[in-house]
């Protein structure tokens, strides 16, 4: 049981180069999130999903795109990257708040760096 | 004005010390409130869940104000194990969104 895995686990990327880091989570959780972390900042929502095929906006959803295609699986896409993209994000999975869910766990979380 | 906010810290304190932490919400919809912990350039993990009775675990004592919208963390006799950064978590009862605050960072000093 692997939990969370988030891949990859550190990327550089140039200016205006797009990428996309891949959450898989294996407990049949309905809900899936993605945030940013920078210092100071804290934990900042950048898009979620209440179930396949489903996607929201969060706090901090311009300059990413999101894909839920598959219930174990949430793609977070950066089209043209920019330095303020640069850090740490996390994805996590949750069951629903209202069945009870409460734990969300998070993946190991990815390091990317816009040069 | 933040959703959820948090003192940063940092909190320094001496090992054995009780320590606590506030942390404040906007929208009195909320629905459920949790402590996160977070080691340096780690994931965060659920430290406890927040209930409105007050709970405790060990040496950790979670408090809910719903008419001053915050809550609490109060950690006793604390260890240098305690050293992280503590979340405050709140997940509304319209929205499906589980929203973080900054984080209070805590250090134990021997």
């Amino acid at each position: 049981n692997a939990g969370v895995t988030q891949t990859p686990k550190f990327r550089v990327l140039k200016t205006g180069q797009s990428m996309t880091l891949l959450c898989a989570q294996d407990m049949n959780h309905e809900y899936m999130y993605w945030y940013r972390q920078d210092p100071g900042m804290g934990l900042r929502l950048i898009h979620y999903s209440v179930g396949e095929g489903t996607t929201a906006k969060g706090e901090v959803p311009d300059g990413y795109n999101v894909s839920r295609l598959k219930k174990q699986n949430f793609l977070l896409g950066l089209e043209s990257a920019a330095p303020s993209q640069t850090s740490v994000y996390f994805c996590a999975s949750s069951y629903p708040h209202n069945a009870g869910g409460t734990e969300a766990f998070f993946g190991q979380g990815t390091r990317l760096t816009v040069v | 004005r933040k959703e959820v906010e948090q003192d940063p810290g940092p909190f320094n304190v001496p090992e054995g010390a009780t320590v606590a932490f506030n942390c404040t919400y906007s929208n009195s919809a909320s629905q459920s409130f949790f402590w996160y912990r977070q080691d340096c350039r780690k994931e965060p993990k659920l430290l406890m869940s927040v209930y409105s009775s007050g709970n405790e675990d060990g040496r950790f004592t979670a408090q809910l104000n719903r008419a001053s919208q915050y809550i609490s963390l109060l950690i006793r006799d604390s260890k240098l194990s305690d050293s992280a950064t503590y979340l405050c978590v709140v997940i509304y009862s319209s929205a499906s969104k589980i929203i973080f605050g900054s984080g209070t960072r805590l250090s134990i000093r021997p």
